[in-house]
């Protein structure tokens, strides 16, 4: 069952701070965090692995509650290039090897 | 060190035909991953391979078959197409890691643009 994210659109201004939710109705072995561009392949930002281990972006942050299914994306200081469709994917802890996309949160920066 | 590669880029085919999509990766994954993408669906899978020799269906398997030919292909083909199939797929890749119960993160190829008429 596919991740759920919210909200679905988001407008910010640069400068500002946004918050990206994703949640599994299923215990999770890790979530991944990709921003893509219109036309072009996703691009990774973060993984999030149960236990608390964490790779990525050294600008972007991410939580992740294991008890909860619940991951986070915090956008700090929105930069023009944040622009872009932001996605979670899954694995799950039933099936360790699957890797389902929620779908996506579409982010705007304007100047 | 090229990363995943898919071949075509783009393809239009008629209703009816078959074709492959090809993938590759040189990172000596073990998974290998097939997407669909249609606006405002996300990216939706449509098989998966955990390792060579081994496949699994996903979310939309539907119309589609695949071969782990070896740990480095992974193929998908449509043996009738239709015109529910034209979307963007993409191939991704990423590591399990044996031992820690974990993977890495997901290498996208750049995608193949399929419009079936």
């Amino acid at each position: 069952q596919q991740p759920v994210q919210s909200p679905q659109a988001v407008i910010l201004r640069e400068g500002e701070d946004a918050v990206i939710n994703c949640s599994s109705s299923k215990a999770l072995y890790s979530v991944h965090w990709y921003r893509q561009k219109h036309g072009e392949a996703p691009v990774f930002l973060m993984i999030l692995l149960k236990g608390g281990e964490q790779k990525g972006h050294d600008k972007i942050s991410a939580s992740f509650n294991e008890k909860k299914q619940q991951s986070s994306l915090y956008l700090t200081a929105s930069q023009l290039s944040y622009s872009g469709t932001y996605f979670c994917g899954t694995v799950d802890a039933g099936n360790n090897r699957k890797l389902i996309w929620g779908l996506g949160t579409s982010l705007a920066v304007n100047p | 060190n090229a990363g995943v590669t898919q071949t075509p880029k783009f393809q239009v085919l008629k209703t009816g035909q078959s074709m492959t999509l090809q993938c590759a990766q040189d990172m000596n994954h073990n998974s290998m991953y097939w997407y669909r993408q249609d606006p405002g669906m996300g990216l939706r899978l449509i098989y998966y391979s955990a390792s060579e020799g081994t496949t699994d269906k996903g979310e939309v398997p539907n119309g589609y078959n695949v071969s782990r030919l070896n740990k480095r292909e992974f193929s998908l083909r449509l043996e009738s197409a239709a015109p529910s199939q034209t979307s963007v797929y993409f191939c991704a890749s990423s590591e399990w890691i044996t031992g820690r119960s974990r993977n890495t993160e997901a290498f996208f190829g750049q995608g193949t643009r399929l419009t079936v008429v």
